[in-house]
């Protein structure tokens, strides 16, 4: 079975520019979340997202987004991108909320 | 003070040495543990996965929660050089996937 895929795997933008991330979820799972890792840092919580609702938002600006589709994928958007949005970015998924969560390879962003 | 606290290293240990690694929390609401393997520029792996209190173990892994002390955790056997990576902790709550990740710690295990 595939595991979760992500892609781009890599993108350079410029400040102020939009970047939309992908994601999909492992098959049969409903939960999709997202996790920003600077480097030397551990992930940190974005957003969780099951059955297409938002279920849980870390401490991030508006400037991000994410949504989840009927058949569980999902897209984070991220607008005006700043220098310090320069990260790793990572989508795990689950079985529901309450299981093991799984991760992606991630998309490596950087921002110039 | 941070939510997850973890000795980021680096942890240089012979093979086949017992590696014991670490992380405190101060949240007591946390749930579930789990620990994560990450190589370099790679998404986290999953290693274990524990709920509440107790010892869990998994082939070389063994993962220990103790919420009396909000303490985690994780010791391997006969470490190898392919252990070498960073070891994160990250308890969560309300849900496996809202996970709050500490600092990791850099492991390597030389020949």
């Amino acid at each position: 079975d595939a595991g979760v895929t992500q892609s781009p795997t890599h993108l350079i933008k410029t400040r102020g520019q939009q970047v939309t991330l992908r994601c999909s979820p492992i098959s049969g799972h409903k939960s999709v979340s997202w996790y920003q890792q600077v480097l030397g840092q551990g992930p940190q919580f974005i957003f969780q997202y099951y059955e297409k609702e938002e279920r849980g938002r870390g401490n991030f600006p508006d400037r991000f987004s994410a949504r989840q589709f009927p058949n569980y994928s999902s897209e984070l958007n991220v607008n005006a991108l700043l220098l310090g949005d320069s990260a790793l970015y990572l989508c795990a998924s689950s079985l529901d909320v309450n299981t093991e969560a799984f991760f992606g390879q991630g998309t490596r962003l950087t921002v110039v | 003070q941070k939510e997850v606290e973890q000795d980021p290293g680096p942890l240089s240990v012979p093979e086949g040495a017992i590696v014991s690694l670490n992380c405190t929390y101060s949240n007591s609401a946390f749930q579930y543990f789990m620990w994560y393997r990450q190589y370099s520029r790679k998404g986290p792996e999953l290693l274990m996965y524990t709920y509440s209190s107790g010892n869990k173990e998994d082939g070389r892994f063994t993962a220990q929660v103790d919420k009396s002390s909000k303490y985690i955790s994780l010791f391997i056997r006969d470490s190898q050089p392919s252990d070498s990576a960073t070891y994160l902790c990250a308890p969560g709550w309300g849900g496996g996937n809202k996970l709050t990740f500490g600092t990791g710690t850099q492991l390597k295990v030389e020949l």
